[in-house]
């Protein structure tokens, strides 16, 4: 089975911090994505990536970035934590596009105070 | 881009029930997922289906690509069912849009 893990299922940062998420994928998969989900709003795409080093901007990239410095590591990076980054972060892989499955990890809720 | 609507956006049942779950896209695609998120927020893979019907214990879920639609059944429904489930459809080589999802509560 897949298994796509996150660093933590619960964080609380204060305005202004530096935090990381991180994500591990044990597949061997090229593809790993960051989402947000809101409310009222799905699921909206934040960065992925689709080989080490590469990285794409998705739909709502301001206040974030991302690093793959090994394959099965992705992390989310909030530069100076902010309240409207308050939300739940879900990290994702695939093997190769968009033909293939999407595997979620567990999720971060991630409180801004 | 693509845009992605599923109904009802709220659905109450009694265990036992059946219930039919809707995803209209607007675009032609070239594959369609279903997801389950659990209560406690992880996501599941229930199906993964571009066209036809496919068939998992008591869920089903049927995709008419020309008619740019996609229907999950759940049939005998159980508590275990309730979350949200979400549709997916590819947007380019390797995004994916999600609908706002279906948010189910079975009734014990």
């Amino acid at each position: 089975d897949v298994k796509v893990t996150q660093s933590s299922r619960y964080l609380v940062k204060r305005t202004g911090e530096k935090v990381f998420l991180e994500c591990v994928q044990d597949m061997d998969h090229e593809n790993m994505f960051w989402y947000r989900q809101d409310p009222g709003l799905g699921l909206r795409l934040i960065y992925f990536s689709y080989d080490v080093k590469m990285k794409e901007k998705g739909d709502i990239p301001e206040g974030y970035s991302v690093s793959r410095e090994k394959k099965e590591r992705f992390s989310l990076i909030l530069e100076s934590a902010s309240t409207n980054q308050t939300s739940m972060y879900l990290c994702a892989s695939s093997y190769l596009s968009t033909t293939d499955t999407q595997y979620f990890g567990p999720g971060t809720r991630l409180t801004v105070l | 881009g693509i845009q992605v609507e599923q109904s009802p956006p709220d659905l109450i049942l009694q265990e036992g029930a059946n219930s039919t779950l809707r995803c209209n896209f607007s675009d032609s695609v070239n594959n369609l997922q279903w997801f389950h998120q659990n209560p406690w927020g992880q996501l599941i893979n229930l199906f993964y289906i571009p066209s036809g019907t496919k068939q998992n214990g008591r869920l089903s879920a049927t995709t008419v690509a020309t008619e740019r639609y996609s229907l999950l059944y759940i049939s005998s429904s159980q508590t275990t069912d309730s979350g949200v489930y979400f549709c997916a459809v590819p947007s380019g080589t390797y995004k994916y849009i999600f609908g706002t999802g279906t948010r189910l509560k079975v009734l014990a």
